[in-house]
Order: structure tokens, then sequence, then C-alpha cells
């Protein structure tokens, strides 16, 4: 199985920093990421895809970069709504898997 | 309205059995591969399982942790996904989602509001 594995577990930030999440695949998983966001007591959105697409209606301040076995999330600018715990997934094979997800909290 | 809302969770013994259901509306159904994800409590997402589409013949596949345990049906006169879970264990505690799947990349792009299945005596 591919493991993902992602840093930080846990993110303090303050509204306007720019954060970046690292998602790193056990082997190459070519660009078959996404990300999702969860708030508490609500099911995952779809941010991006395709290791660098943004899902429609997701604002710009988000992208995605990186193929093979490391990828990356970054917030531009955080918003109070971007609170949230972030996971990425692969696509690339079966099972799927989920990073063990990333918590950012306001400072 | 282009939804899936999901319904069957309950408190159920160890041992026991229980089926989810997905009611999906707003699209073609017949067209899309569907998943299964679970969420234990306090705990990351977890890939249950998958039913690809018509296209596919509905072909499925399972996280090992379900396999031979937990049955992915769709029934597509009532545009609705299925999950039998048998033999049930403590461990299969969580908030259960369907999700739709789409495009190459086969993203989840839309998901239902979750149901919660407990497994306890």
């Amino acid at each position: 199985d591919i493991q993902l594995t992602q840093s930080p577990s846990f993110l303090s930030a303050s509204v306007g920093d720019r954060v970046t999440i690292t998602c790193r695949a056990s082997q190459a998983i070519s660009n078959y990421l996404a990300w999702y966001q969860q708030k508490a007591g609500k099911a995952p959105k779809l941010l991006i895809f395709a290791a660098s697409t943004l899902q429609s209606g997701v604002p710009s301040r988000f992208s995605g970069s990186g193929s093979g076995t490391e990828f990356t999330l970054t917030i531009s600018s955080l918003q109070p709504e971007d609170f949230a715990t972030y996971y990425c997934q692969h696509l690339n094979t079966y099972p799927i898997t989920f990073g063990q997800g990333t918590r950012l909290e306001i400072k | 309205e282009v939804q899936l809302v999901d319904s069957g969770g309950d408190l159920v013994q160890p041992g026991g059995s229980l089926r989810l259901s997905c009611a999906t509306s707003g699209f073609t159904f017949s067209d899309h591969y569907m998943d299964w994800v679970r969420q234990a409590p306090g705990k990351g997402l977890e890939w249950v399982g998958r039913t690809r589409n018509k296209a596919n013949e509905y072909t499925t596949e399972y996280a090992a942790s379900v396999k031979d345990r937990f049955t992915i049906s769709r029934d597509e006169s009532k545009n609705s996904l299925y999950m039998q879970m048998n033999s049930l264990k403590t461990e299969d505690t969580a908030m259960y989602y369907c999700a739709r799947s789409v495009g190459d990349f086969r993203r989840f792009d839309l998901w239902g509001q979750g149901t919660l299945v407990t497994v306890s005596s």
C-alpha cells in the first residue's frame, strides 16, 4: 500500500499568513494526488486534484504543486474560514489512501 | 440539486449487520464511480471501497480491512448506493460518507453528509 505522510500534523498561524503543508508518498504516484479541507462535523471538501488543478469554486489563494513523491498545498493569505483540517489523498492505485491530516489552527 | 444523502447508521452489537444507503440526485448516477469513506471518532479519513460505473460493469474494490465483510451495490432505478456491512467489529465504529468520484483522476468531488455507525455491546 502507498503511505502518505503529511507534515506538519499541527500548524498554528494567523490571518493573512502564507502556509504550506507537505505530503510525501512512499512511492511515486505521478500527479494522482488530491487535497481536501474538512471542518469540524462536516464532510470533506475537494480543493485540488491532479496535484495542482484547482477545483471549481475554490478560492485562488489555494494552490498545489508537486509530482512523484513530494507534494505541497499552499494557502497564500489565510482567511478565518480556512482554519480546518487538511488531508492529501492518492488515487494512483488500490487501496486509495489518505494522509493523516494537518490541523490548522488560529494563533 | 446535485446531492448525496447518507442514511442507515445505527448502534449495532459486535458480529451484527447493517446496511447503509446513499440517495443521489441531480446527476446521471450510472455514469459515475461511487465510493465509501469512513472516519473513526477523532481520527483521519479511511477509504472503504468503490463501485465503478455502468460502462465498467459496476465492478468493485475494497480496502483490506473490510474485504469479505462489506459489500457495495447500487440500484440504478432508485439512483441509490448501498453498503452491506456484516460481521461488524468495534473498530468499524465511524462516520461513513458516500462520495462521487469523477474525471480521469477519479477525484471525490461530491460527498454525503455522513451517517454514524457505532459497534458496541
